[in-house]
């Protein structure tokens, strides 16, 4: 089984609706991540993790919010989905850094959104 | 100017051949870097980690040069199943990974 899964693996929705994409993860890193990625613009970070109390915004926060349900789980939502937010959006997980300051990061397989 | 740079290719070559990458960033607190290599519509990957000056794992070479500020990637002996696209990251700071648009790799018969 993977260690981390996002459903759905595909949607297509319709501008306007609120919809939620979820990441579910076996690993049991504390870290969780989610980003977006766009053709010729990479990944940018929408929202990270530390622990199930800890919220941050990444880079692109706007149009979007998360939760984080369970060290296991973190969910992202777009509460109004613009056609702008159509992409191909991962979850990523990770363990402390320690004194590398940066440590491996794990992704699910994805999953493709389309706003009409 | 994007923290991570990349041309995007596709660098196109035949089997066997060598075919080297490299990667600019602009943060020069940055203390780690990465390639991650990427199949069309999978999931990123880690490929290597270069911590320091470098690193070696059998066909792949990575290298860091932090004055030029760039990294570098080698790969000897290309083989069909190399074709990807190869993300260079740099670390954002506390754990913060700033990713680069991606070199295609196109590798054929």
């Amino acid at each position: 089984d993977a260690d981390v899964t996002q459903t759905p693996r595909n949607r297509i929705t319709k501008t306007g609706k609120r919809i939620m994409l979820e990441c579910s993860q076996t690993k049991g890193h504390d870290r969780m991540y989610w980003y977006r990625q766009d053709p010729g613009l990479g990944l940018r970070l929408i929202y990270y993790s530390f622990d199930v109390k800890d919220i941050n915004k990444g880079e692109i926060s706007d149009g979007y919010s998360v939760s984080r349900q369970a060290q296991a789980k973190f969910s992202l939502s777009l509460e109004s989905a613009i056609p702008n937010q159509t992409a191909l959006y991962f979850c990523a997980t990770s363990d402390f850094a320690g004194k590398r300051g940066t440590d491996t990061q794990y992704f699910g397989p994805g999953t493709r959104l389309t706003v009409l | 100017r994007k923290e991570v740079e990349q041309d995007p290719g596709p660098f196109n070559v035949p089997e066997g051949a060598t075919v080297a990458f490299n990667c600019t960033y602009s943060n020069s607190a940055s203390q780690s870097f990465f390639w991650y290599r990427q199949d069309c519509r999978k999931e990123p990957k880690l490929l290597m980690s270069v911590y320091s000056s470098g690193n070696e794992d059998g066909r792949f070479t990575a290298q860091l040069n932090r004055a030029s500020q760039y990294i570098s990637l080698l790969i000897r002996d290309s083989k069909l199943s190399d074709s990807a696209t190869y993300l260079c990251v740099g670390n954002g700071g506390y754990n913060k990974l700033i990713f680069g648009a991606g070199t295609r790799l196109a590798v054929h018969p």
